[in-house]
């Protein structure tokens, strides 16, 4: 196992556009998290899964933001009618529900510039 | 609710000098710390962390932290830098127990002058 996979690396997308990511996390966590992070500034939590069920979400995840884990694997997050402001890098981490407070791995991230 | 102040933003240290990277945190309930580091373009990599027992907590790359339950901190320190720990560094709390969601800190920037 690699570690959590986060694609694409980056992506560049035009104001008013849809844009979709994707998380593997690591096979044996089913626990999954979205983090975003903008420029000088910590990461933020935005929402996590335990296998295919959303068990929380922040305030930040604004109704133009939906998550999914359909198969309790894989994560999408999509960003709908993209601004300028939702400019960050979306962080992805997995864990073990049991080592779910003792750290995460996190994944490189999709660094996404509204243009 | 949770929070977390890393005092320095910017921390600039000639090669094989110490340092201590500040970190000091607010909240009404037990919490964990943690310290990660993040280089250029990259995700976050756990430094080290504090569940319970000694309050000295070592971790990789020769990093230490020492959390002082008094002060509220966990200040991070290394007695000899390279220019490879340049990088950002990030302390954080969860809530223990019951906590999913890790509180950040805005991250100091540590800059190692050869």
């Amino acid at each position: 196992d690699t570690g959590v996979s986060q694609d694409p690396r980056h992506k560049i997308t035009k104001r008013g556009q849809n844009v979709t990511f994707r998380c593997d996390p690591i096979s044996e966590h089913n626990r999954l998290y979205w983090y975003r992070q903008t420029l000088g500034q910590g990461p933020e939590f935005l929402t996590y899964f335990q296998n295919e069920a959303q068990l929380e979400k922040s305030r930040l995840l604004s109704d133009r933001f939906s998550a999914e884990r359909p198969k309790g694997s894989f994560s999408t997050l999509e960003i709908q009618r993209t601004e300028q402001g939702d400019s960050a890098m979306y962080l992805c981490a997995s864990s073990l529900p049991r080592h779910s407070n003792y750290g995460y791995t996190f994944g490189s991230g999709t660094r996404l510039t509204v243009v | 609710a949770q929070s977390v102040t890393q005092l320095d933003s910017q921390v600039p240290v000639f090669e094989e000098a110490p340092v201590e990277l500040r970190c000091n945190y607010s909240s009404s309930v037990s919490v964990y710390l943690f310290w990660y580091v993040q280089y250029p373009n990259q995700g976050l990599q756990l430094l080290l962390k504090y569940l319970s027992g000694s309050t000295l907590v070592k971790g990789i790359n020769g990093f230490e932290a020492e959390f002082n339950k008094s002060q509220t901190s966990f200040h991070l320190r290394k007695p000899s830098v390279h220019i490879s720990d340049t990088a950002e560094y990030f302390c954080a709390v969860s809530e223990a127990n019951t906590g999913n969601q890790f509180y950040f800190g805005t991250g100091t920037s540590l800059t190692v002058i050869p």
